[in-house]
């Protein structure tokens, strides 16, 4: 989607942390997710995070809102070869029943 | 995904052809929506429905026609396919109102090609 951005690739060493950005543009977003996509399957809820935090934490993810800036983060620690996916982040439109996409950046994870 | 169901799961087409793809859900959810993921694009919305009888244009629904006869079923034809509807479609689900942390539901996704 244009209002939402992400890097398309992505590459790390097993073991290593993964930072995965994004950027959106609407302001009045509420609830801001993390998607995972395998190859050849459909997309697996990661985590998502209301508008009026700024970090969440769920094992091994750490999601951080700079609502300022618009930016959000998905933290990946110890990353493992598992983690090799699409990730995409999403919002949704205040007032709206949508939900934007990113275009979804490609993790790859080396050994 | 439980409660999402989408058919079918591959489907090649020859250009110009028709066809429908299916999404039926048995959690009485009033929204209902269409996507299609194409790579470097991420998911771009086709179509949604905010309850029966009524359906809207989301930002790519050229080509594309739905109806939403029931809760249940939101169903999308493709009227005469072109090979650049080549992609994998979603279909979403959620209670009325605001997409809200995980209320959200997903197909598994239709890969369809158009040769």
């Amino acid at each position: 989607g244009e209002d939402v951005e992400q890097s398309l690739f992505l590459s790390v060493r097993e073991g290593d942390s993964s930072v995965i950005n994004c950027t959106y543009t609407d302001s009045s977003s509420t609830y801001l997710y993390w998607y995972k996509q395998e190859p050849g399957a459909g997309l697996q809820l990661l985590t998502y995070i209301f508008s009026n935090m700024d970090m969440k934490q769920d094992q091994r993810l750490t999601v951080l809102l700079n609502k300022k800036d618009k930016h959000l983060s998905l933290r990946i620690a110890d990353t493992q070869t598992g983690d090799s996916a699409i990730y995409f982040c999403a919002e949704s439109m205040g007032g709206g029943n949508k939900l934007t996409f990113g275009t979804g950046t490609q993790l790859k994870v080396e050994l | 995904n439980a409660g999402v169901t989408q058919t079918p799961k591959f489907q090649v087409l020859k250009t110009g052809q028709s066809m429908t793809l299916q999404c039926a859900q048995d959690m009485n959810h009033e929204y209902m929506s269409w996507y299609r993921q194409d790579p470097g694009m991420g998911l771009r919305l086709i179509h949604y429905s905010v309850g029966a009888g009524i359906t809207d244009q989301g930002e790519v629904p050229n080509g594309y026609n739905v109806s939403r006869s029931t809760t249940e079923d939101f169903p999308l034809r493709l009227l005469s396919a072109a090979p650049s509807q080549t992609s994998v479609y979603f279909c979403a689900t959620y209670p009325t109102g605001e997409p809200s942390g995980n209320t959200i539901y997903f197909g598994e996704g239709s890969w369809l090609t158009v040769v």
